[in-house]
């Protein structure tokens, strides 16, 4: 059975600190997709990044940052500076389409980002 | 804008009674999902559907139902059924499901509660 392990609940920094988030997974398959959202308080999940599972390459965008190992299970997220309107819940997810089994989520982290 | 339209933003029922959670896309998604959110836990699949006039069952479709008489549109409607029907509930939709790799889009949800 997929699986989806976030194992920090909650998360405290203070401005500008740099925070990871982690996300472990266990799959069956060898094809499978891996998304982060976040989830700000007005409740509306918003979609971050998707990672198949032949594309290890780490990915940038602006603060955001994720670094993806296979040979860990890994999908990590690290906001580098955070601010105050990082303060959220990530949620990490997967889907793996060959079993039928679409949007696994993660329980979230619960960021806040402290002025 | 296109989006997800979910309404109403809060709803109570009373016991016995039979409530239903409106879901509007103007993506042209094909397919939607309804989701489960309580506190602390990701998000659990209610129902799901790929197609106008089909819909399948996810991991909690105890003592709900859905309809998909057009695109645009997927209600859900909880029943007295459901014991504990206290959520957050969130409705998404893809562009297809069967690949398992497109994002979903949300909504900003619904939160139901006992009166």
């Amino acid at each position: 059975a997929q699986k989806v392990t976030q194992a920090q609940t909650e998360i405290s920094v203070v401005e500008k600190e740099d925070v990871t988030l982690d996300c472990v997974y266990e799959t069956r398959d060898t094809t499978y997709y891996l998304f982060w959202y976040k989830q700000p308080p007005s409740g509306e999940l918003v979609f971050l990044i998707r990672r198949n599972s032949f594309d290890e390459q780490n990915e940038i965008s602006g603060r955001y940052s994720w670094n993806f190992q296979k040979s860990t299970s890994s999908f990590n997220f690290t906001i580098t500076a955070s601010q105050v309107v990082d303060s959220a819940v990530y949620f990490c997810a997967l889907s793996e389409p060959y079993y039928g089994q679409n949007f696994v989520f993660g329980p979230g982290t619960r960021l806040s980002v402290l002025p | 804008d296109g989006g997800i339209t979910q309404s109403p933003k809060y709803l109570f029922r009373k016991e016995g009674q039979n409530v239903t959670l409106s879901c509007e896309q103007n993506l042209n998604h094909d397919a939607m999902y309804w989701y489960r959110q309580d506190p602390g836990q990701g998000l659990r699949l209610i129902y799901y559907s790929q197609i106008v006039n089909d819909f399948q069952k996810g991991d909690i479709a105890e003592g709900y139902s859905v309809s998909r008489e057009k695109k645009e549109s997927f209600p859900l409607t909880v029943t007295s059924a459901q014991k504990n029907p206290t959520a957050f509930y969130l409705c998404a939709s893809s562009i297809d499901r069967g690949a398992g790799n497109q994002p979903q889009h949300f909504g900003d949800g619904t939160r139901l509660s006992i009166l």
